[in-house]
């Protein structure tokens, strides 16, 4: 079956601008949830959605944001990007928390704020 | 709270060699352990799980055993091979999000 797939897969954006990031979960998998990855900070859970409700939140900014459809893919939207903002931007699915089978992830958006 | 400490890399071994990447937590509960991969320009790949105290976490010649009485989940393989060169990630979840390690970059050599 069809893995997690982001989109785009790189972008380029001027600091100030906002984008927005696509992610399709596994069939069946209801649960979203979003990491950001940098060399200095690693990584970092940004949220989780379950059912087109926010779950669980980490500690960024209200400038990231994101939602769930009714069909489980969810976006995440970052406003007023900043230099530091560019990272690798993963999403990952699972079938229910997560605790039983863990989390399978997409290839990731590369975000370059210049 | 709730954290993941893994040794410092990079780890350099020769094909062949026997593998250990010692990963710790700090959590509250029970919460399941889990080791993901990262080979370059690539996502996170789920290599092992392991969801109580004393399971055994298995998969392509990689073992880790959840060890609660010293709240550690190491991973080991006995031969290494060139394809195993990645970054290898230690995780736990209490439900709902994981909390990566700060990752362990291993280079294996021919």
């Amino acid at each position: 079956k069809a893995g997690v797939t982001q989109t785009p897969r790189y972008l380029i954006k001027t600091r100030g601008q906002q984008v927005t990031l696509s992610c399709s979960p596994i069939s069946g998998h209801r649960s979203v949830s979003w990491y950001q990855q940098t060399p200095g900070q690693g990584l970092q859970f940004l949220f989780e959605y379950f059912s087109e409700t926010q779950r669980n939140k980490g500690n960024f900014p209200g400038r990231f944001s994101g939602r769930q459809f009714s069909n489980s893919r969810s976006e995440m939207n970052v406003s007023t990007l900043e230099l530091g903002d560019s990272a690798l931007y993963l999403c990952a699915s699972s079938l229910g928390d997560g605790r039983d089978n863990g989390y399978t992830f997409g290839s990731g958006t590369r975000l370059t704020v210049v | 709270g709730n954290s993941v400490t893994q040794m410092e890399g990079p780890v350099t071994l020769s094909e062949e060699a026997f593998l250990t990447i010692n990963c710790t937590y700090t959590a509250t509960g029970y919460p399941s352990l889990f080791w993901y991969v990262q080979y370059p320009g690539e996502g996170l790949q789920l290599l092992l799980k392991a969801t109580k105290a004393d399971d055994k976490g298995s998969n392509k010649g990689f073992e880790a055993t959840y060890r609660k009485e010293t709240t550690s989940f190491h991973l080991e393989k006995g031969s290494v091979q060139v394809s195993d060169s990645a970054v290898y990630f230690c995780a736990l979840s209490n439900g709902g999000k994981l909390i990566f390690g700060q990752g362990t970059e291993l280079s294996v050599k021919p």
